[in-house]
């Protein structure tokens, strides 16, 4: 199985922030790498696929970048609505992987 | 927009069978997508249990491949999980998705499973 770490595992911001949130994987996986939001008692949410690729709807805030084994979401300027825990996710292989999560907290 | 919705035995006897189903709306369950099982352990995070496709042909998580099966019901619209001889680790929030190119795209909003006797 690939094996998917996120770091860090929670960070604190405030509004307005430029936040930077790390994936990588235990092997080249190119560019399969999607990026998810979930909020409290909500299903996680797709923002970004194939490592930079912004998903239909999801603000241009939101960027991913990367290719191999690391990744890269960031948030250019936080804002209130994105305090969530974010995920990544591997589309190379299956088992399909998550990252453990990083908590964007206030 | 694409809707789904679990539904199913929310509390499950250690050793029984998990049994949830996925009710597909607003599209069409025959298009050319992976219907998705996923899930998440209270606090904890996400799982891959595995995917149908229209042919039938299913993909299984290693982790649970001799317990699971994943089905399919063109003519309802709606596809199922089973998952047998649970155990407390398999207590979790189960959420149905539908996914291309292994990329989880509509979640269903999801269902939790106790597994308690």
């Amino acid at each position: 199985d690939i094996q998917m770490t996120q770091s860090p595992s929670s960070l604190s911001a405030s509004v307005g922030d430029r936040v930077t949130i790390t994936c990588r994987a235990s092997q080249d996986i190119i560019k399969y790498l999607n990026w998810y939001q979930q909020k409290p008692q909500k299903p996680p949410k797709l923002l970004i696929f194939a490592a930079s690729t912004l998903q239909s709807g999801v603000p241009s805030r939101f960027s991913g970048s990367g290719s191999g084994t690391d990744f890269t979401l960031t948030i250019s300027s936080l804002q209130p609505e994105d305090f969530a825990t974010y995920y990544c996710q591997q589309s190379y292989t299956t088992p399909l992987t998550f990252g453990p999560g990083t908590k964007v907290e206030i | 927009q694409l809707q789904l919705q679990e539904s199913g035995s929310g509390l499950v006897k250690p050793s029984q069978t998990l049994s949830l189903t996925c009710a597909v709306s607003g599209g069409s369950i025959s298009g050319d997508y992976s219907w998705s099982w996923v899930r998440q352990p209270p606090g904890k995070g996400l799982e891959w249990i595995g995917y149908i496709f229209l042919s039938g042909n299913t993909y299984y998580n290693p982790s649970l491949r001799s317990r699971v099966t994943i089905s399919m019901d063109r003519s309802k619209n709606q596809f199922s999980l089973g998952l047998r001889s649970v155990t407390a680790a398999d207590a979790a929030v189960y959420y149905c998705v539908r996914s291309e190119k292994d990329n989880f795209y509509d979640w269903g909003q999801g269902t939790l499973v106790t597994v308690s006797s």
